[in-house]
């Protein structure tokens, strides 16, 4: 079936670099993508969203990109923490009900 | 505002009990979902209610009962557990076309 999917499981940068990550999904449908962060212990926290009709969207420290043409999403985080360390979802709105397909998640570690 | 909330925290079952995870929201959302996180893997859509008094399967039901009484609260169920139904148990709430938003959590483990 049609999945919201991650290229990289794991992306470990430098406190102060810049980082990306990868989200590709298959359903063409879809019109509404959310970011998620997940940090050890805790539920899936909402970072970012953007609709279909857009292609980018800035929030304090991130950017989503969305590129409908390869069905291609990513979250960008400027001067990456510590405290960003987490474990990343995507998820998609299929458009047909309410209802989010997510990633499997991309763990960003943060080194001092 | 606290959000969407659930109790217990954690639990732990032997194989055959049964139990009642309690998932309440205090943003007049009206829908709501379970889900169930394993180590490694996403979230799988358990079952979900588009209102009061509403409730469809999600991904993986086989196991699991639900009930939407008040628009608030959502409960899931757990009619004989199983050690297959080890996992996190996550809640979620939304309006209509919108965010979902996530509560704590539920670790449980069964024996």
């Amino acid at each position: 079936g049609e999945s919201v999917g991650l290229h990289l499981p794991t992306l470990s940068v430098q406190e102060g670099d810049n980082s990306i990550i990868n989200c590709a999904y298959s359903n063409s449908a879809s019109d509404y993508f959310i970011w998620y962060k997940q940090e050890s212990g805790k539920g899936p926290q909402f970072i970012i969203d953007i609709r279909s009709n857009m292609d980018k969207r800035q929030g304090q420290r991130v950017t989503v990109l969305l590129n409908k043409t390869v069905k291609h999403l990513s979250l960008q985080i400027a001067a990456t923490q510590p405290g960003d360390s987490a474990v990343y979802f995507c998820a998609e709105d299929n458009n047909a009900g309410n209802m989010l397909t997510f990633g499997g998640g991309t763990r960003l570690m943060v080194k001092p | 505002n606290a959000g969407v909330t659930q109790t217990p925290k954690f639990r732990v079952l032997k194989t055959g009990q049964s139990m009642t995870l309690l998932c309440a929201q205090d943003m007049n959302h009206e829908y709501m979902y379970w889900y169930r996180q394993d180590p490694g893997m996403g979230l799988r859509l358990i079952h979900y209610s588009v209102g009061e008094g509403t409730t469809a399967k999600g991904e993986v039901p086989d196991g699991y009962n639900v009930s939407r009484l008040k628009k608030q609260n959502f409960l899931l169920g757990l009619e004989s557990a199983a050690p297959s139904q080890t996992s996190v148990y996550f809640c979620a709430s939304s309006s209509v076309k919108s965010t979902q938003y996530f509560g704590p959590g539920t670790r449980l483990t069964v024996l």
